[in-house]
């Protein structure tokens, strides 16, 4: 049973347009969700997250929208950069069993 | 800065090796993590623990171990490794509280080739 769900494998973006990045979830105990990047080679580093009780969140470039009742949310970076490119994952986390379970990953490349 | 540290960044094993992969957290974290990263799939958990000398399995604990001994370490075991263990290892660790600060930080990866 896959809790979180990437359904787009990869995605590609020109160079200052806006990329989305989609994820939906089935477990309604996740308290909060998070973004992470990943490099090849590398560890993933996190982006930005959003508690369940928000329906957005924003850093810079990079919005979180979480739409709770299609139990669905989305990644926007605006404007993408070719440094973007790279593989997305979401994360829904849980504090009543302390886990991240995470999606499988959205690999991203932004053409210059 | 929060450092993840695992011990090595590649390995190459021979089949029905044991393989210690240990990672070192500084930042006083009562939670680590185990997970693998395979293609397609993502990231897996394997094992976690929330306190020294605890641990609960993960989504794919078959053919693991763990240790905590201390809190700034916990130890990944491969009892005796098989070709489909083959795969990005990836620890991490976050604090126990809740917040928006709940964000789990990740060390480098090992590259684990069973061969």
């Amino acid at each position: 049973d896959q809790q979180v769900k990437q359904n787009s494998p990869s995605l590609s973006v020109q160079e200052g347009r806006i990329s989305i990045l989609n994820c939906d979830y089935t477990n309604s105990m996740f308290d909060y969700f998070l973004w992470y990047k990943k490099y090849p080679a590398e560890g993933p580093t996190f982006l930005i997250s959003i508690s369940s009780i928000k329906d957005k969140n924003e850093d810079g470039r990079f919005t979180v929208f979480l739409n709770k009742s299609a139990k669905h949310l989305s990644l926007h970076i605006v404007p993408s950069q070719p440094g973007d490119s790279a593989v997305y994952f979401c994360a829904g986390f849980d504090s009543g069993t302390y886990k991240y379970i995470f999606g499988t990953g959205t690999r991203l490349k932004v053409l210059a | 800065d929060v450092k993840v540290t695992q011990s090595s960044r590649y390995l190459v094993k021979r089949t029905g090796e044991k393989v210690f992969l240990e990672c070192v957290q500084d930042m006083d974290h009562e939670n680590m993590f185990w997970y693998r990263q395979d293609p397609g799939l993502g990231l897996r958990l394997i094992y976690f623990s929330y306190d020294v000398k605890m641990k609960e399995k993960g989504d794919i604990p078959e053919g693991y171990s763990v240790s905590r001994e201390k809190k700034e370490r916990f130890s990944l075991i491969l009892e005796s490794t098989s070709t489909n263990q083959t795969s990005m290892y990836l620890c991490a660790s976050s604090y126990l509280g809740q917040g928006l600060n709940t964000e789990a930080f990740f060390g480098q990866g090992t590259r684990l080739t069973v061969v």
